[in-house]
């Protein structure tokens, strides 16, 4: 079975520091998939990153980066110069790979990072 | 802006009461879901339909009734619902089920619904 671990259920931080959000993954599978999404008090859950399990490059999208590792199963997520705005439940997610007659459906979510970002 | 759209944002209703949630989208995905969240926890996926036909049911009780009008339509039927079903319900779409490449699952704004 797959599970997602976010080990950090809160984090507080001063504006403009940088600030890493953990996630550790298991799955059986070799094809999978690896997400991130915010989720701010409105509620919508907004798409940040989607890594598939042959790309381990680490991508930097102007303050947000990413670091997958497979060795240690980990896809930590870090914000550069944090800014208010980025306060905000954050999830990291598993999918599997489709298998053959339609496959795994939905997202096994991390119990989610709260990151609080003060002025 | 997202381009899932759910109505409405906000919903109160009484445990006898029949009421719906309604999800919108025009990306022409081919799966939408339905998520259920409380506070403080993560999603917990309740329906998948792929191609307008249920292929998922998280063993939901049935006083919730999901329907798939169209490609672009899903909702989410509310009757006899209990204090503890309160929670904010969330649409999502994605070109197909399964996660192959370029399959993204969006999320909608959400459905904040409150039994009393």
């Amino acid at each position: 079975a797959q599970k997602v671990t976010q080990a950090q259920t809160e984090i507080s931080v001063v504006e403009k520091e940088d600030v890493t959000l953990d996630c550790v993954y298991e799955t059986r599978d070799t094809t999978y998939y690896l997400f991130w999404y915010k989720q701010p008090p409105s509620g919508e859950l907004v798409f940040l990153i989607r890594r598939n399990s042959f790309d381990e490059q680490n991508e930097i999208s102007g303050r947000y980066s990413w670091n997958f590792q497979k060795s240690t199963s980990s896809f930590n997520f870090t914000i550069t110069a944090s800014q208010v705005v980025d306060s905000a439940v954050y999830f990291c997610a598993l999918s599997e790979a489709e298998r053959s007659g339609g496959g795994a459906d939905g997202l096994t979510f991390g119990k989610g990072t709260h990151l609080i970002i003060q002025p | 802006d997202t381009e899932v759209t759910q109505t409405p944002k906000h919903l109160v209703m009484g445990m006898t009461n029949k009421k719906s949630l309604k999800c919108e989208q025009h990306m022409g995905h081919r799966a939408m879901y339905w998520y259920k969240q409380k506070a403080k926890k993560p999603p917990e996926l309740m329906f998948v339909y792929s191609y307008e036909k249920l292929s998922i049911n998280e063993s939901v009780p049935s006083r919730f009734s999901p329907e798939c009008p169209n490609s672009s339509l899903l909702n989410l039927h509310l009757h006899a619902l209990q204090p503890e079903d309160s929670a904010l319900y969330l649409c999502a779409s994605s070109h197909r089920t399964g996660t192959g490449p370029g399959n993204t699952i969006y999320f909608g704004e959400g459905s904040w619904l409150t039994v009393v």
